[in-house]
């Protein structure tokens, strides 16, 4: 089984707005990251979290803010975004080790008004 | 900076042909390398993953790896539409503190036309 999940699918929100995203996976990965990906673009790597410690951050807005409760989850906290931020937010694991994929969930879709 | 290329797409093959799309990397010290296929509006799909010189075969999927070259390529087979999708290539970086960050071509769209 190789199922990251996400949720909501799609989420639209005012620039005034705070939201979360959330990624849940059950397979034991120790790494989890967030990625946004823009329309005709490769995936753009925002977070890395490793044994739910945030490891990488790729210079990103404080607007974004990313959270690792346990092992299985992961959150996206998003706060005053600009109508630029929209795109597909994307939650990917890997288990941790050389010679590991990494699996990518099906994506949050976020549109900013 | 580690560089992915991709040759420029898109790329359009007859149903049944076979479609070769290639990529470049510029990290020689890379080890892991990976395919996915991404249709519209949809995520990142892992396809292929291959870490040796040489060939690796997955039903119609063909991943070639040569690091002397620095090159990896992805054949498809016998060619569907439903194959037709962008393909990413994706290198990882398995050296240092990277924790398996991949860096990502542009990716290659194609078109199985029946």
């Amino acid at each position: 089984d190789t199922e990251v999940t996400q949720t909501p699918k799609h989420l639209v929100m005012g620039m005034t707005n705070k939201k979360s995203l959330k990624c849940e996976q059950h397979m034991g990965h120790r790494a989890m990251y967030w990625y946004k990906q823009k329309a005709k673009k490769p995936p753009e790597l925002m977070f890395v979290y490793s044994y739910e410690k945030l490891s990488i951050n790729e210079s990103v807005p404080s607007r974004f803010s990313p959270e690792c409760p346990n092992s299985s989850l992961l959150n996206l906290h998003l706060h005053a975004l600009q109508p630029e931020d929209s795109a597909l937010y994307l939650c990917a694991s890997r288990a941790a080790g050389a010679a590991n994929e990494q699996y990518f969930g099906p994506g949050t879709r976020l549109t900013v008004t | 900076q580690k560089e992915v290329e991709q040759n420029s797409g898109p790329l359009s093959v007859p149903e049944g042909a076979i479609a070769s799309l290639n990529c470049t990397y510029s990290d020689r010290g890379s080890q892991s390398f990976f395919w996915y296929r991404q249709y519209s509006g949809k995520s990142p799909e892992l396809i292929m993953s291959i870490y040796s010189n040489g060939d690796k075969e997955d039903g119609r999927f063909t991943a070639q790896l040569n690091k002397a070259s620095q090159y990896v390529s992805l054949l498809i087979r016998d060619s569907q539409p439903s194959d037709s999708a962008t393909y990413l290539c994706a290198v990882r970086a398995d050296r240092g503190s990277t924790l398996g960050r991949l860096y990502f071509g542009r990716g290659t769209q194609l078109t199985v036309w029946p």
